[in-house]
């Protein structure tokens, strides 16, 4: 099974909330998983990665928690800010394959002033 | 540094022409990905490619797609025949050579319309 199954579809927060996205797959031969920043019209960029050996990964506002046993993983945005509202997308790949991702059908975020 | 470049940004056809969709990988970046983005869905892999070799083209429709990476200039992703069902925007990703965690990196995408 190729699926990663993402939620909320769309996610509304105030500024200063805590947003959370949440990530689950099925293959376990996965072993990299980053999420990505989309703004409207602009391509997916890198936000943060994990990989299974870890159970928790945190730069800046963002942290991903990553639960093997139950092929969950999540991403928290701490201090939400307007700034933020974006769609997020989780994805995962297989490294020394074609190392092709995975994604899920994205979150879109929308953080009020 | 220049990120990735994909061109053209708009792409209008018609049913039944063909769209050619360029992409050139940031600079010593080997690995080449396209990927397509329905509305309101994530992306789905189409083909990965390495310097005149397609390493893995199990996302790609059997049919009047094909994709290219020569030696010398950018990678091609084309469209023969076009359908209203091609509609969608269309990203290339780029990784650099080597062993281990080598993250993709976007560009903005070609969005592609039928007539």
């Amino acid at each position: 099974q190729q699926q990663v199954k993402q939620s909320p579809q769309s996610l509304i927060v105030q500024k200063g909330g805590i947003s959370i996205i949440n990530c689950a797959y099925e293959n376990t031969a996965f072993d990299y998983f980053p999420w990505y920043q989309q703004f409207p019209g602009k391509g997916p960029a890198l936000l943060i990665a994990i990989r299974p050996d870890v159970s928790e990964k945190k730069e800046g506002r963002f942290t991903i928690s990553f639960n093997k046993s139950a092929k969950q993983f999540s991403l928290h945005i701490m201090d939400s800010q307007p700034g933020d509202s974006a769609t997020y997308f989780c994805a995962a790949s297989i490294m020394g394959g074609s190392e092709k991702l995975v994604f899920g059908k994205g979150t879109k975020l929308t953080v009020n002033p | 540094n220049a990120g990735v470049m994909q061109n053209p940004r708009h792409l209008v056809r018609r049913r039944g022409q063909e769209a050619r969709l360029r992409c050139s990988p940031m600079k010593g970046h080997s690995h080449v990905y396209w990927y397509r983005q329905l509305p309101e869905e994530g992306l789905k892999f189409m083909v990965y490619l390495q310097k005149e070799n397609i390493i893995d083209e199990s996302g790609m429709p059997k049919e009047r797609f094909s994709a290219e990476f020569p030696k010398e200039g950018p990678s091609i992703l084309r469209i023969q025949q076009v359908v209203r069902g091609d509609s969608a925007a269309y990203f290339c990703a780029s990784s650099p050579p080597g062993q281990g965690l080598q993250p993709q990196h976007f560009g903005d995408g070609t969005r592609l319309s039928i007539l």
